[in-house]
């Protein structure tokens, strides 16, 4: 089946710190979605993303769709103690009506 | 009040028994979904609907069975559980507006079979 290659698997950063991650896939999509997830509870939206190369902010987090179509990136910028959690990628390959998820980036703050 | 909401939130249950799970949306979406997500994996896709009268399997439909009851009901069913179903249970619910398609969770249920 379709997978999504998520990276890093986690990161341990200390506070004040940018922090990257990505997705690739070996197929194109036409549609990014970045989640994130704290313990116990259900994945919130954070960034959607629908055309190549499109930039787009949420406060002091950048998502980006690759040009290629097969890749995404997530910036924070200037990370928080309550920036921890899992972070995922979602994508929706063209003319398929799901969504495939990567496996998530563990978030650790110290403050 | 939430927007997708799932009961219950948690829920233990011994092999072999019948269970379900709920799940309301009041976002008024056509499109609903359930996945499954064990610790270390991505989301995996069990079932979705796009409407009352359409159901389609997903990755892992095996062991697993939905009823659309509404615009705003879909529910899942494990008719006799086992072990290796233990995992969090999410809902979902998508839009397809001008721009694409978003997907939208619920808080998730967290099912123990033992």
């Amino acid at each position: 089946g379709q997978q999504l290659n998520q990276s890093p698997q986690s990161m341990f950063i200390q506070e004040g710190e940018d922090v990257s991650m990505n997705c690739t896939s070996s197929s194109i999509f036409n549609t990014w979605l970045w989640y994130k997830q704290d313990p116990g509870e259900g994945p919130v939206l954070l960034i959607a993303l629908y055309k190549a190369g499109e930039l787009t902010s949420n406060g002091r987090l950048t998502a980006q769709f690759g040009i290629t179509r097969k890749d995404s990136f997530l910036n924070i910028s200037a990370s928080i103690p309550s920036d921890v959690g899992i972070y995922f990628c979602a994508g929706r390959l063209y003319n398929f009506n799901k969504f495939y998820f990567g496996s998530g980036t563990k978030l650790n703050v110290k403050p | 009040d939430a927007d997708v909401t799932q009961t219950p939130r948690n829920r233990i249950t011994k092999t072999g028994k019948r269970i379900m799970l709920e799940c309301s949306q009041t976002k008024g979406h056509d499109r609903m979904y359930w996945y499954r997500q064990d610790p270390g994996l991505g989301l995996q896709l069990i079932y979705y609907s796009f409407d009352v009268k359409d159901i389609n399997k997903g990755e892992i439909s095996d062991g697993y069975s939905v009823s659309r009851q509404a615009q705003a009901k879909f529910s899942l069913s494990l008719e006799s559980a086992i072990p290796n179903q233990t995992a969090l249970y999410f809902c979902a619910t998508s839009d397809s507006g001008p721009s694409g398609e978003t997907q939208y969770f619920g808080p998730g249920t967290r099912l123990l079979v033992l």
